[in-house]
């Protein structure tokens, strides 16, 4: 089965700890994404990849760390800087990296999602 | 920086009818827009792609237009059923300055069909 999985699906810590969320896909995409959903809001950028060992800060980076050491792999880390780290973190991938002049259709897919609290 | 806004956020309907929800993007330079679905504590599921040089999609009941000149995309269910109750979104793929390679997200509208 191709796809995305994010493990835990729940996860609970204790605030002033740092947490990482695991995000990997076997689809063979080379663009990666972190998104965080709050109750009733839509999807905001938290960080993005589109190569192996490169990646780019999106609207809400701060009190957050992500690494790319793998193309299949795109850990995000929730740190203790984060002020409400409580959220709905989704993780999702596309094909064609950052060369987005090729002829493609670039379909985003997403994982199942993983429901942070912190207490 | 691009915006997208859903209208309406919330939409209820009884079983059977069509329906349309609207999307609108601030910035045309984009490589595509999808539209998703999510049911309540799950992920999303992708149910249309629309390419900027194409109008429309079709899958099933659903269809999606896409006017990139005017920044706005539709997507239309016909009879509407129950198991549609979801929040829908939609998202645009950038393709300009900044935002190059980024997806943005509407705040989604909340849709009820009841029997």
């Amino acid at each position: 089965d191709g796809g995305i999985t994010q493990s835990p699906k729940y996860l609970f810590r204790k605030e002033g700890q740092n947490v990482t969320l695991s995000c990997e896909q076997n689809l063979n995409h080379d663009a990666m994404y972190w998104y965080r959903q709050d109750p009733g809001q839509g999807l905001r950028l938290i960080y993005y990849s589109q190569i192996v060992n490169d990646f780019q800060k999106g609207d809400i980076a701060e009190g957050y760390s992500v690494s790319r050491e793998k193309k299949e792999s795109f850990p995000l880390t929730v740190t203790s800087a984060q002020k409400n780290p409580t959220a709905f973190y989704l993780c999702a991938s596309r094909p064609g990296g950052g060369r987005l002049g090729l002829p493609a259709p670039y379909e985003q897919y997403f994982g199942p999602g993983t429901r942070l609290t912190v207490t | 920086k691009q915006e997208v806004t859903q209208i309406p956020a919330a939409l209820s309907v009884p079983e059977g009818e069509n329906l349309v929800l609207n999307c609108s993007f601030t910035d045309s330079a984009i490589y595509n827009l999808q539209w998703f679905r999510q049911d309540p504590g799950k992920g999303l599921t992708s149910l249309l792609l629309i390419q900027s040089s194409q109008r429309e999609q079709t899958s099933g009941r659903l269809n999606a237009s896409l006017d990139k000149s005017s920044g706005r995309s539709t997507l239309y269910i016909a009879a509407s059923q129950p198991g549609d109750s979801a929040t829908y979104l939609c998202a645009v793929l950038n393709a300009g300055g900044t935002s190059y390679g980024k997806l943005t997200f509407g705040q989604g509208t909340i849709l009820t069909v009841h029997p």
